[in-house]
């Protein structure tokens, strides 16, 4: 199956900081890729989503400023927490969707961003 | 966007057959109806997907019915790893769409 891997797995930073992930497809070219975010015990909340090239479109109450999504190839998109705070630690998701039509998403191993 | 409705939480044993059931009354013609599967502080993982009628694969059945407003996910013989939150998804590759999570079901499996 198609495999999605995410770096790093876990990151601690100081208040203030900016972090980035990265996403990348392993073996498919992801047209598409998605940014969720995940608190304990709860669904998967959609961010973002990113087409190679343009810019990404990010849900309502997302701000776009604080969470930068780059997706600069059909195999890599990142996504930067700036200045992060005590509130932005969370379990952070991003998944891969190839060109065909059934919209299946492989999702990466996630995140864990705890902001101290 | 389709929305679906799931139970909260289902309790099993090892051994029994589980069937999960999805309601997803506002479906589009161009939807597939997509299951994952997630463990604690890991990413969803793909189990199976279905247009309609039944699909089987090595670890999952999944049931659509003619109309395909519903869906049941069946999981043969469970065992302790499979207690996991499982989540349906309906949706198509079409151009603006976007995957919604609902609440998932939290599938508990005792010895």
């Amino acid at each position: 199956g198609a495999v999605v891997s995410q770096h790093p797995s876990r990151v601690i930073c100081k208040s203030g900081t900016s972090v980035k992930i990265e996403c990348r497809s392993l073996d498919f070219q992801a047209t598409t890729m998605f940014w969720y975010r995940q608190f304990p015990k709860k669904s998967l909340m959609l961010m973002a989503t990113s087409n190679e090239g343009s810019k990404a479109t990010y849900e309502q109450g997302v701000e776009k400023d604080k969470f930068l999504i780059n997706h600069a190839s059909l195999t890599l998109s990142t996504l930067t927490v700036t200045s992060a705070h005590p509130e932005d630690s969370s379990f952070y998701i991003c998944s891969a969707r190839g060109s065909d039509s059934t919209d299946t998403q492989y999702f990466g191993p996630g995140t864990r961003l705890t902001v101290l | 966007l389709a929305k679906t409705t799931q139970p909260i939480s289902m309790d099993s044993y090892e051994g029994q057959e589980v069937n999960i059931t999805c309601s997803h009354n506002n479906i589009a013609t161009n939807d597939y109806i997509t299951w994952y599967q997630q463990f604690p502080s890991q990413g969803p993982r793909f189990i199976i997907q279905g247009y309609k009628t039944k699909v089987t694969n090595e670890v999952a059945s999944l049931f659509i019915p003619a109309d395909r407003k519903s869906s049941t996910l069946s999981l043969p013989r469970v065992s302790l790893s499979d207690t996991a939150v499982y989540y349906c998804l309906v949706g198509a590759n079409t151009g603006g769409f976007k995957t919604i999570f609902g609440a998932g079901t939290r599938l508990f499996v005792k010895a």
